[in-house]
């Protein structure tokens, strides 16, 4: 079946840098944007960015820091984030998901994450 | 504006009908999209493309929009149903980002 599988949880201190991976499977790999979502604790959803699949080419959301990296490597089907220069406030658990889009005619498009990752929590502490 | 406003929590008794509502004028351009997420778990799509359920998630969850609102409705809520619900669009603007809304929390009664 289609699932997207993430690397375990990992303790770090300020300063450090992590790397987490999102493994996909059951579909082809560079057919469908995968997108980067995080969430701290006791916060909501929020977006992080999506890499291109097909090209390698990252989109990041406004605002967001150059500490954090969108990887490919097409050959395994796994996508990485790396985080450098690791905060306290970096803590969360960090979420993959892979975008579908649709069109409503006559003119509505529609994007949707269909299939999320397990989540990567990543702690920073000293 | 390329926000996406939710209300922070909303409460329905147990076999009743709720509706979650998502603002935004990225709306207007393109439909939104339904996510529910329990305690400690990972986001669940519950509704697409308007008003499509993924295959798995009950007939009592159902979209719909008008204007610049989206709204996900769950008729007969039940015990399970309890939990956080994002709703997700592109940026009108800017069609190349993806805009979530802050999430509204669910509670049955």
């Amino acid at each position: 079946q289609v699932q997207l599988v993430q690397s375990g949880s990992e303790l770090k201190k300020p300063g450090a840098s992590v790397k987490i991976s999102c493994k996909a499977s059951g579909y082809t790999f560079r057919s469908f944007p995968l997108n980067w979502v995080r969430q701290a604790p006791g916060q909501g959803l929020e977006w992080m960015g999506w890499i291109d699949t097909n090209t390698g080419k990252p989109t990041y959301a406004q605002g967001l820091s150059g500490r954090f990296v969108f990887f490919l490597d097409t050959s395994l089907g796994t996508a990485s984030l790396q985080i450098s220069s690791l905060r306290a406030d970096d803590t969360a658990v960090y979420y993959c998901a892979r975008e579908m889009s649709g069109y409503d005619p006559p003119y509505t498009r529609y994007y949707y994450m269909d299939v999320w990752g397990n989540g990567t929590t990543v702690t920073v502490s000293s | 504006s390329s926000e996406l406003t939710q209300d922070p929590a909303v409460s329905v008794a147990l076999g009743q009908t709720v509706r979650i509502t998502c603002q935004g004028d990225n709306l207007r351009s393109y439909h939104g999209s339904w996510y529910q997420q329990r305690p400690g778990q990972a986001p669940v799509l519950v509704i697409y493309g308007n008003n499509i359920r993924p295959s798995g998630i009950p007939d009592r969850f159902s979209g719909s929009s008008s204007g610049n609102t989206a709204s996900l409705t769950i008729t007969g809520a039940q015990a399970e149903d309890e939990a956080d619900y994002y709703c997700h669009s592109r940026d009108s603007s800017a069609n190349h980002l993806v805009v979530l809304g802050g999430g509204t929390k669910l509670t049955v009664l």
